[in-house]
């Protein structure tokens, strides 16, 4: 597609329940990134995927995340048992140079 | 590890005025430097890059950085500003390296151009 498509684009979650992020990078992208990004804040580096090399998942704050990338193309992070720390905005860019961002996806925990 | 400074949190201009967002950053190798700009609600939109060359880069909307490899730092700069600048502005930084893709970012700095 011409930009990166993240969906939701916003979910609404109970504490404790399994999310499922979904990002559909641009078409030939070799990298992708998810970072989140909480109210007022920076961005925090999750993981990246690089072509076929294992992912760097020296971001994920807790083994409560994790992330695959399907056939170099559709990654999908995924949240368990969600807390309420876990809300924020999630965003995921591919790469060829520069990142191209999507639109993020808005996760509440209530 | 690599990383991103920008110092100021927030920065308030006047309209018409020059502003100037101030980075530096940190990483083993040569850099590839970026500026990303966040409007409310919206997702990041690149603005410019340094990867090789001119210290110069000039970018979308009128912006412009330098890069300085003495001072480490990656200033965003116009000499213009516009009320509709106003928004949340990050700096990011790769490793040239061969097989690292890891990009860091700042914390941002929010911009306020005030009429």
């Amino acid at each position: 597609g011409a930009g990166v498509s993240q969906s939701p684009s916003n979910k609404v979650t109970e504490k404790g329940k399994d999310v499922e992020l979904r990002c559909d990078p641009i078409s030939g992208h070799t990298a992708l990134y998810w970072y989140r990004q909480s109210l007022g804040q920076g961005l925090e580096f999750l993981i990246y995927f690089q072509g076929n090399s294992a992912p760097d998942k020296s971001g994920l704050p807790s083994d409560r995340f994790s992330a695959e990338r399907t056939g170099g193309s559709v990654s999908t992070l995924t949240i368990q048992r969600t807390q309420q720390e876990d809300s924020a905005v999630y965003l995921c860019a591919s790469s060829l140079g520069q990142a191209t961002f999507g639109s993020g996806t808005r996760l509440t925990v209530v | 590890a690599q990383s991103v400074a920008q110092p100021e949190d927030q920065v308030n201009v006047a309209e018409g005025n020059p502003l100037t967002v101030k980075c530096t950053y940190s990483v083993s190798g040569n850099p590839y430097l970026f500026w990303y700009v966040q409007y409310p609600n919206r997702g990041l939109q690149f603005l410019l890059k340094y990867i090789t060359g001119d210290n110069l880069v000039k970018g979308s909307y009128g912006f412009e950085a330098e890069f300085n490899k003495s001072q480490t730092s990656f200033h965003l700069k116009k000499p213009s500003a516009l009320v509709s600048d106003s928004a949340l502005y990050f700096c990011a930084v790769r490793d040239s390296g061969a097989g690292s893709y890891q990009l860091t970012f700042g914390k941002g700095t929010k911009l306020s151009v005030i009429p």
